[in-house]
């Protein structure tokens, strides 16, 4: 049984339209991770929350925001989306600093 | 220089061939070595995981660590179609916050 998911799995929206993806867990995991992934590239780290911390990459564009309501879920905002936006976006988990994470399947944004 | 170093490929092996996967790092701090099996339009999972220098197998697959030459190995006996996917290494440490580390991936066929 999937750990870590992702909906959707794909998603188009349209230049400059606000999308959300979202991300929850069945872990129980603290740590939570977004990532950007373009084609033939590793992942990207954005940010990630470490329980309620949130923690923002020093070049993660600031039309990129993430909320954390509770432990399992995870929200990733992107509100003014650009053609150079598209791309996987992976989220991430784990429970403790030292551990390895563990990956969702991924969303796959298109942008029109 | 990238912080770790991984051969793109592409590479390509009949089926039964030992697939032998490596990546090169600068930073010594780096204490956990990952890699993940990444196949088209999924997230990496995790294959293997594994802390400071020395070997470690699961089934076909074996992980090597060798801090002294900042080097780390995957190998894969008696491949089979099933393992053609892209492989990320990756490595963190407590010194930079946990925060994965990645190579940028091998692509690796095999073929029937």
């Amino acid at each position: 049984d999937a750990m870590v998911i992702q909906n959707p799995r794909y998603q188009v929206t349209q230049f400059g339209k606000p999308v959300t993806l979202s991300c929850s867990q069945t872990l129980n995991h603290n740590v939570m991770y977004w990532y950007q992934q373009k084609s033939s590239q590793a992942p990207k780290l954005l940010f990630h929350y470490y329980d309620k911390d949130f923690n923002n990459e020093a070049d993660t564009p600031d039309n990129f925001q993430s909320r954390r309501p509770n432990t399992s879920f995870c929200f990733l905002d992107i509100r003014s989306p650009g053609l150079g936006d598209a791309a996987m976006y992976l989220c991430a988990t784990k429970y403790r600093e030292d551990q390895p994470q563990h990956f969702g399947d991924g969303t796959r944004l298109s942008i029109l | 220089q990238k912080e770790v170093e991984q051969d793109p490929g592409p590479l390509s092996v009949p089926e039964g061939a030992i697939v032998s996967l490596n990546c090169t790092y600068s930073n010594s701090a780096f204490q956990y070595f990952m890699w993940y099996r990444q196949y088209s339009r999924k997230g990496p999972e995790l294959l293997m995981y594994t802390y400071s220098s020395g070997n470690k197998e699961d089934g076909r697959f074996t992980a090597q660590v060798d801090k002294s030459s900042k080097y780390i190995s995957l190998f894969i006996r008696d491949s089979q179609p099933s393992d053609s996917a892209t492989y990320l290494c990756a490595m963190y440490s407590r010194s930079n916050d946990y925060k994965l580390s990645f190579g940028a991936g091998t692509t690796v066929t095999v073929r029937a």
